[in-house]
């Protein structure tokens, strides 16, 4: 799987919109470009994915470089509670192995 | 249970025992991932179980690591002669299928404490 690339940290402030940026220049035409996030002392939860297109849900939006070779989570509103480590990853479609190669991630620090 | 389940949820035990840290996957999940954590690390992928397929065992650190699918749907990850080194939390996750777009569900966690 191609390698991502993030800011070790980022700081927001609650209720501000907070966009975590992700580098992904060797993506393939086939992968998937996935968020997951891990709160303190849980495992990591799923944020959203995207191919091409930005994808938006009920907890953030993707938004998808036209290049493919970056992209951002957007978290609308910032909370205490969205204080996470963020990972972006990138899983090739019709690959047969469904392990996930974590990074170190963003870690975000919402402050109130 | 919704969720993936994994017991114990903490283990403390002396350098040189073996132990077992269980996962529960969400029901009709065939797909089982387990991973670990060090304190202040990233997730380390440790091995994978998908249906009747041979698991993918790329990720154990040692011949000291095993783990087992029961049934398809119970694991059971071994820790035999436990080292300093294997302190961590371990992580267990399920998944419908593989597959680029199919979300991976993430127990809480079994964290292990080798003294």
């Amino acid at each position: 799987d191609a390698k991502t690339t993030q800011p070790n940290s980022m700081e927001s402030n609650e209720e501000e919109p907070v966009h975590l940026p992700c580098n992904h220049s060797t993506i393939s035409g086939t992968d998937y470009i996935h968020w997951y996030r891990q709160l303190p002392s849980q495992g990591p939860e799923y944020v959203i994915h995207g191919l091409t297109s930005n994808v938006n849900n009920r907890m953030a939006s993707l938004a998808i470089a036209e290049d493919r070779k970056s992209s951002t989570l957007i978290l609308h509103r910032a909370t205490l509670r969205d204080a996470a480590v963020y990972y972006c990853i990138l899983r090739r479609d019709g690959s047969n192995t469904g392990k996930l190669i974590f990074g170190q991630g963003t870690t975000l620090q919402v402050k109130p | 249970g919704a969720g993936v389940s994994q017991s114990p949820s903490n283990k403390v035990t002396e350098k040189g025992k073996d132990v077992e840290l269980r996962c529960d996957p969400i029901s009709g999940h065939t797909a089982l991932y387990w991973y670990r954590q060090s304190l202040g690390q990233g997730l380390e992928f440790l091995i994978y179980f998908q249906g009747n397929s041979a698991p993918d065992k790329s990720g154990l650190p040692s011949d000291r690591f095993s783990a087992e699918r029961t049934g398809g749907s119970v694991s059971t990850l071994t820790i035999q002669r436990t080292q300093q080194e294997d302190s961590a939390v371990y992580l267990c996750a399920s998944s419908l299928i593989t597959g680029s777009g199919n979300t991976i569900y993430f127990g809480e966690g079994s964290w292990l404490t080798v003294v």
